[in-house]
């Protein structure tokens, strides 16, 4: 198993740009979550989904922020537009139903200039 | 459990030591608890998990004990490698925050020293 996969692993950016994260669940897990991982706060998770629909999204920051999941592998978070706080390590994580244990992708590492 | 910034503790550990990484969570009503390394520029990958109704967990080289009357959750590393250099979290989920949600823990940098 490839495990889950996100792209890009770098991003830099400009500030005002908008921002498009990607990610592909682990093959037959049905819950995907995003995190973002800063120095300040440490691990937050910003949203989950569970069969593709949104289910909490109270930890997004503000209306800046935006995650889709059109199918059961892929998923988005888009941020438009960037601002440099928004620089952090951003982690997609999925799981199966049932189980509890979730697994972490590489991440995506932003910087916002 | 509460996820706070800047500083994270750190544990030196001489090779082929034992090393012990505590973790204090916040919600007395979290019954799964987890552990994830993180080793630099990689996600956290799982360790060890382990159920309120239990108190200890063994795996390979690794023991997760958790006392529920102090909120207190320890993860103990067997005769520790310089491979176990990492940072170790913990995380609680279920009770008021839900099955599916984790909080995590600050983070301990375990440092493995030749």
């Amino acid at each position: 198993d490839a495990g889950v996969i996100q792209s890009p692993r770098h991003e830099v950016t400009e500030m005002g740009q908008e921002v498009t994260l990607r990610c592909k669940p682990i093959s037959g897990h049905d819950y995907l979550f995003w995190y973002r991982q800063t120095m300040m706060r440490g691990l937050e998770l910003l949203i989950y989904f569970n069969n593709n629909v949104p289910i909490d999204d109270s930890g997004m920051p503000e209306d800046r922020f935006s995650a889709k999941m059109p199918n059961a592998s892929f998923s988005t978070l888009k941020i438009q537009p960037s601002e440099p706080r928004d620089s952090a390590v951003y982690f997609c994580a999925s799981r199966v139903g049932g189980m509890e244990t979730q697994y972490f992708g590489p991440g995506t590492r932003l910087l916002v200039l | 459990g509460e996820s706070v910034g800047l500083h994270l503790p750190t544990l030196s550990v001489q090779e082929g030591d034992n090393s012990i990484i505590n973790c204090a969570y916040s919600n007395s009503a979290s019954d799964y608890f987890i552990w994830y390394k993180q080793e630099s520029g990689k996600g956290p990958q799982f360790i060890i998990d382990i159920r309120s109704n239990m108190d200890k967990r063994q795996g390979q080289r690794v023991t997760v004990l958790l006392n529920k009357t102090v909120k207190h959750l320890s993860l103990q590393i067997a005769a520790t490698q310089p491979g176990d250099s990492a940072v170790y979290f913990c995380a609680e989920s279920g009770g008021t925050s839900g099955t599916y949600k984790y909080i995590f823990g600050t983070g301990t940098r375990l440092k493995v020293l030749a």
